[in-house]
């Protein structure tokens, strides 16, 4: 499977975006998902996980309440919308599918397709 | 959360030699099933991570056999049997037992 990311950019303190991430090659709908952020010289943090069997969703605590895992099945679209972005949020942002575990099922967080990355500054 | 410690942070390694990371988790990767929780992903320069190594031994698809993992408890490892200068990259560790998945800060492996 592929996956295309889109959206991103520059934003202001307290700003909203909306990340894209479209699978092509095959469907998603029984894949869960997840985004993987990378700081500017950082290492890899996970920031948020949605199953495809029941859309049930999971939030690193540094972004609950604040970020929105959602997905559109019927145009293979995972997003991520992002409010009240803060200047630590500023990342090159990866979409990540999960092929699963025989325990745990399809959330498994063992990645094996990645976009391609997309860019989120934000600062005044 | 579970922190995930690697080791060394960089490596220089001669083309044809053996490589070897090191990582130590906060708690043990074990599952009641049997299986260490324990991924290895690389990521070169100015690309997305890819999946090396999953269930803490088992190459991911297409992966090189010289990739090999292993460990249990808390303690993993990640060797390269013969360095290629496209292995050359950040090797992170990521433990998948407990959400969060948590990643180690990653190791810098050159070529000499």
């Amino acid at each position: 499977v592929q996956l295309l990311q889109s959206g991103g950019g520059l934003v202001q303190p307290g700003g909203s975006l909306r990340l894209s991430c479209t699978a092509s090659g095959d469907t998603f709908s029984t894949y869960a998902m997840s985004w993987v952020r990378q700081a500017p010289g950082k290492g890899l943090e996970w920031v948020s996980a949605i199953r495809g069997s029941d859309d049930f969703t999971y939030y690193a605590d540094s972004v609950k309440g604040r970020f929105t895992i959602s997905r559109d099945k019927s145009k293979n679209t995972l997003h991520l919308q992002m409010n009240r972005l803060r200047a630590e949020d500023t990342a090159l942002y990866y979409c990540a599918k999960d092929f699963g575990d025989p325990w745990f099922g399809e959330l498994a967080y063992n990645f094996d397709s990645w976009g391609q990355g997309t860019v989120v500054t934000v600062s005044s | 959360d579970i922190v995930m410690t690697q080791s060394p942070l960089s490596l220089s390694v001669t083309p044809g030699e053996p490589a070897s990371i090191s990582c130590w988790s906060s708690q043990s990767l074990l599952h009641s099933n049997k299986n260490h929780y324990v991924d290895w992903y690389l990521q070169k320069a100015g690309q997305s991570p890819q999946l090396l190594i999953y269930l803490g031994s088992n190459r991911a698809s297409g992966v090189p056999d010289r990739f090999s993992g292993s460990g249990s408890g808390t303690d993993f490892t990640l060797k390269i049997s013969r360095v290629e200068a496209e292995d050359v990259g950040v090797y992170y560790c990521m433990q998948n037992l407990r959400t969060p998945p948590t990643f180690g800060q990653g190791t810098k492996v050159d070529i000499k």
